[in-house]
């Protein structure tokens, strides 16, 4: 069974750091690309960043790029997000989501998310 | 960068009808757009993907259909569960969410 579990999320000062954790199980890790999507409190969903298997490609949306740093840990079956500067709009359920097939393309959209962990940016 | 918009925003309908919701995209995806259900307080589920295939384990009353920029969902005939809110997301061009449609039972 696919397992995806997010960690590391708390309150956070305007301008402060934090890193998300995703554990995976259940699947050959090394074998996807992976990504982070984001909800902000009675919002949508917003797309944050993606790794490719290897992690030799990322990509971020424009709200994040210079701040956070997606990155992974295949001996682990980890990934991260390192997140800096932090802004109130950052506020959000930040989920781990695995980006389907397998393939080495990563324009796909996302076959099994993690329950999230939950960051506030605020004073 | 790709804007993706759903109508409606909302929408309230009777068990057994036929549900529809539209997703606009403001330039061509070809068929790369899927669509997710999410529940409160639990993540989303992918339902659809390649704007017309069927997520494996997902119910058949469950349908998308469309290409280049306009896309529908279509639920067959609405079941209690199916209450939730929907989402729209292209992977054309990096990956965008539409704003959700939320369904609720009448």
């Amino acid at each position: 069974e696919v397992q995806l579990v997010e960690s590391g999320g708390g309150l956070v000062q305007p301008g402060g750091s934090l890193r998300l954790s995703c554990a995976a199980s259940g699947f050959t890790f090394s074998n996807y690309w992976m990504s982070w999507v984001r909800q902000a409190p009675g919002k949508g969903l917003e797309w944050v960043a993606n790794i490719k298997q290897d992690g030799s490609e990322k990509y971020y949306v424009d709200s994040v790029k210079g701040r956070f740093t997606i990155s992974r840990d295949n001996a682990k079956n980890s990934l991260y997000l390192q997140m800096n500067s932090l802004r109130a709009e950052d506020t959000a359920i930040y989920y781990c989501a695995r980006v389907w097939g397998g393939y080495s393309s990563g324009w796909y959209p996302f076959d099994y998310w993690g329950q999230g962990t939950l960051v506030t940016v605020s004073s | 960068d790709i804007q993706m918009t759903q109508s409606p925003s909302t929408l309230s309908a009777s068990v057994g009808d036929r549900v529809t919701i539209t997703c606009r995209a403001s330039q061509s995806l070809s068929s790369w757009l899927a669509w997710y259900q999410q529940k409160p307080r639990k993540a989303p589920k992918l339902l659809i993907y390649k704007a017309s295939s069927l997520e494996s384990g997902v119910p058949s009353r469950f349908s998308g259909s469309g290409s280049g920029t306009e896309f529908t969902l279509t639920i067959s005939s609405l079941q209690p569960d199916d209450s939730a809110t929907y989402y729209c997301q292209q992977y054309s061009t990096y990956w965008t969410f539409g704003q959700g449609t939320k369904v609720e039972i009448k």
